[in-house]
């Protein structure tokens, strides 16, 4: 059974990089999807972006400018880099596993999020 | 962007009633719907995918229905354990947009 654990530093700087590791056991990295998302304290889920195995990668155009995603297929992990944050990021982040739903009597394919990490509540403060 | 409108923000209930959640999107998405739950200080976890499909697991008393812009999240009867937040999302195109959900109160 896959799971999700997310990892990283709790507070950030205005201005710095945030960086957020999500590790996945019980399965391999290259056999699906993977995506982050965000929360902020109180409020509702932000897509961040997606990183597909064969490496087509898509980003929240809101934050793309910002946002890097990448695969560590030796380590079984992926990561997110998000740079020069502001309080605006404050957040509890997500990774989650994306996969393509088939649903059969409507024939059609859909992506969800079918595994969710923990989520990392992230600070920006000095 | 597709923006996705969730009414209520919250209700109250009781246990054993029946709870009706909506979502409207703000285009047509088909049936590129699925619906969250979330716990307090825990992450979501996939209810219902293409707008009524029910998660493997999910209890039977979760349904969904709709399509186009409008659709329904309904809980037959609510338990104790059904108290938490709800959250639609499109994955009809990218950015995929949630919801800003709804809040189930006793």
């Amino acid at each position: 059974q896959v799971q999700l654990q997310g990892s990283g530093p709790g507070l950030v700087k205005p201005s710095e990089t945030l960086s957020l590791t999500c590790t996945v056991s019980g399965g391999s990295i290259s056999d699906d999807s993977w995506s982050w998302i965000r929360q902020p304290p109180g409020k509702g889920l932000e897509w961040i972006g997606y990183l597909y195995y064969s490496g087509s990668i898509n980003y929240n155009p809101s934050l793309k400018s910002r946002v890097t995603i990448s695969l560590d297929t030796s380590k079984n992990q992926f990561s997110l880099k998000l740079s020069s944050v502001t309080a605006a990021d404050t957040a509890v982040y997500y990774c989650a596993r994306h996969v393509k739903r088939r649903v059969a009597v409507v024939d059609m394919i859909i992506d969800v999020f079918d595994i969710w990490g923990q989520g990392t509540m992230v600070t920006v403060s000095s | 962007d597709i923006q996705m409108t969730q009414s209520p923000s919250s209700l109250s209930a009781s246990v054993g009633d029946r709870v009706t959640i909506t979502c409207r999107a703000s285009q047509s998405i088909n049936n590129y719907l699925n619906w969250y739950q979330q716990k307090p200080g825990k992450a979501p976890e996939l209810l219902i995918y293409a707008a009524s499909s029910l998660q493997g697991g999910v209890p039977s008393r979760f349904s969904g229905s709709g399509s186009g812009t409008d659709f329904t999240l309904t809980i037959g009867s609510l338990q104790p354990e059904d108290f938490a937040s709800y959250y639609c999302q499109q994955s009809y195109s990218t950015p995929w947009t949630f919801g800003q959900g709804t809040k189930v109160e006793i």
